[in-house]
């Protein structure tokens, strides 16, 4: 199993640029994640999903945009790049009974930096 | 507030025990978490406690709540330098898909 991956693992942007982040996992978890990773901060939460077809908004939702078509991809797009957007993201997945309803599988990253 | 706190940096010799701390705010979390992180990873879940428990032990890692001064810490017997990363802690609150709060992270350095 790959578990969780993202691409890409590096991206450089420029103001008002639109790009999206590819996340894709292999074991068929109903749930996955989007979360934003900034210095001295920790995680917070952008946007997630509970099924294919399903999507809410997480903390910071604005300036970015989600779907979920299947249960194995959930791409997080970003419409006009901002520098406030530059940052580490992380996707997550876990499957519907995960104990303790914690997060398990992350994606190695995406460095993302908008000059 | 919803904040999570941790002190920024640890230091430690291999071998010593190593205590990371952690503070929070919410009364009515459910579950408190502890992952890592290895420089270019992604978080991985070290263990978890329920908030009705004041302890849990899993091999080198032991947990401690104190849910009166809301206060967990994470201790890590003869700690080795593959131990060297960050840790977060995190909360979750109850009600929700994911109302979960992390911590800034506590980066742990261990001196050989």
């Amino acid at each position: 199993n790959a578990g969780v991956t993202q691409t890409p693992k590096f991206q450089v942007l420029k103001t008002g640029q639109s790009m999206t982040l590819q996340c894709a996992q292999d074991m068929n978890h109903e749930y996955m994640s989007w979360y934003r990773q900034d210095p001295g901060m920790g995680l917070r939460l952008i946007h997630y999903s509970v099924g294919a077809g399903i999507t809410d908004q997480g903390e910071v939702p604005n300036g970015y945009n989600v779907s979920r078509s299947t249960t194995e991809d959930f791409p997080l797009r970003l419409l006009s790049a901002a520098p406030s957007q530059t940052s580490v993201y992380f996707c997550a997945s876990r499957p519907k009974g995960q104990p303790a309803n914690t997060e398990a599988f992350f994606g190695q990253g995406t460095r993302l930096t908008v000059v | 507030g919803e904040d999570v706190e941790q002190s920024l940096f640890l230091s430690v010799r291999e071998g010593d025990s190593s205590v990371i701390n952690c503070t929070y705010t919410d009364s009515s979390s459910t579950y408190l978490y502890w992952y890592k992180q290895e420089p270019g990873a992604g978080l991985q879940l070290l263990t978890y406690i329920f908030s009705n428990m004041d302890m849990k032990q899993d091999q080198r890692l032991t947990v401690l709540l104190n849910k009166k001064d809301k206060h967990l810490s994470l201790r890590i017997a003869d700690t080795q330098t593959g131990d060297s990363a960050i840790y977060f802690c995190a909360e979750k609150k109850a009600g929700g898909y994911q109302k979960v709060t992390f911590g800034t992270g506590t980066k742990l350095q261990v001196i050989p």
